[in-house]
């Protein structure tokens, strides 16, 4: 029972450098997220998706792109990162009213 | 950017005692209002998700109400044990967007 799963799990980059983080849901959930974690910030929104093929910016987009190419797979990009991307990154779904389920989140480093 | 806003930051608290705290919300456009509870390296997990306004929800020795009209939820824990011990989260949803997540009110439950 995978429920929402997230690789990679830790990444450390060097500033500039791109990479992409896979959400992986089994749950037929129409809604993913992908929120960024900061000691004293508490969760931000980065992007949402509510379905297939759309996206939506959320409270802190810069930096970061989004694919929802498949209901199951959300992916998020870095083009080029930068130090203040340093984060630990959470994924989660869910139905369009019910509670989220969080992925066990992906820790980045940018040197 | 919407403010949900959450108090006490951190609350200690002795094992036995009953404790609350607060998450204030926008009062327009509300759709749901979610509480999770996150314990140290792991991903939160969903207590409550409430919808209407004078909603009551409990689990256990937590439980949560909710007042839409003036935009606050209280989340109650009675007869505080260790395990309690976690960071609880309210999370807002207004209309179709994504949840947008409080700070969190860290609680620690002294033996």
């Amino acid at each position: 029972n995978a429920g929402v799963t997230q690789t990679p799990k830790f990444r450390v980059l060097k500033t500039g450098q791109s990479m992409t983080l896979l959400c992986a849901q089994d749950m037929n959930h129409e809604y993913m997220y992908w929120y960024r974690q900061d000691p004293g910030m508490g969760l931000r929104l980065i992007h949402y998706s509510v379905g297939e093929g759309t996206t939506a910016k959320g409270e802190v987009p810069d930096g970061y792109n989004v694919s929802r190419l498949k209901k199951q797979n959300f992916l998020l990009g870095l083009e080029s990162a930068a130090p203040s991307q340093t984060s630990v990154y959470f994924c989660a779904s869910s139905t369009n009213t019910g509670e989220l389920f969080f992925g066990e989140g992906s820790r980045l480093t940018v040197l | 950017i919407l403010n949900v806003e959450q108090s006490p930051q951190s609350l200690h608290v002795q094992e036995g005692d009953s404790t609350n705290f607060t998450c204030s919300f926008p009062s327009s456009n509300f759709y749901a209002l979610h509480w999770y509870r996150w314990e140290t390296a792991k991903s939160p997990e969903a207590l409550f998700v409430m919808t209407l306004n004078g909603d009551e929800k409990k689990k256990g020795r937590i439980s949560a109400t909710l007042n839409t009209k003036e935009g606050y939820s209280y989340l109650y824990i009675k007869g505080s044990q260790p395990e309690d011990s976690a960071t609880y989260l309210c999370a807002f949803r207004g209309g179709a967007d994504g949840l947008t997540f409080g700070k969190g009110t860290h609680l620690i439950i002294q033996p």
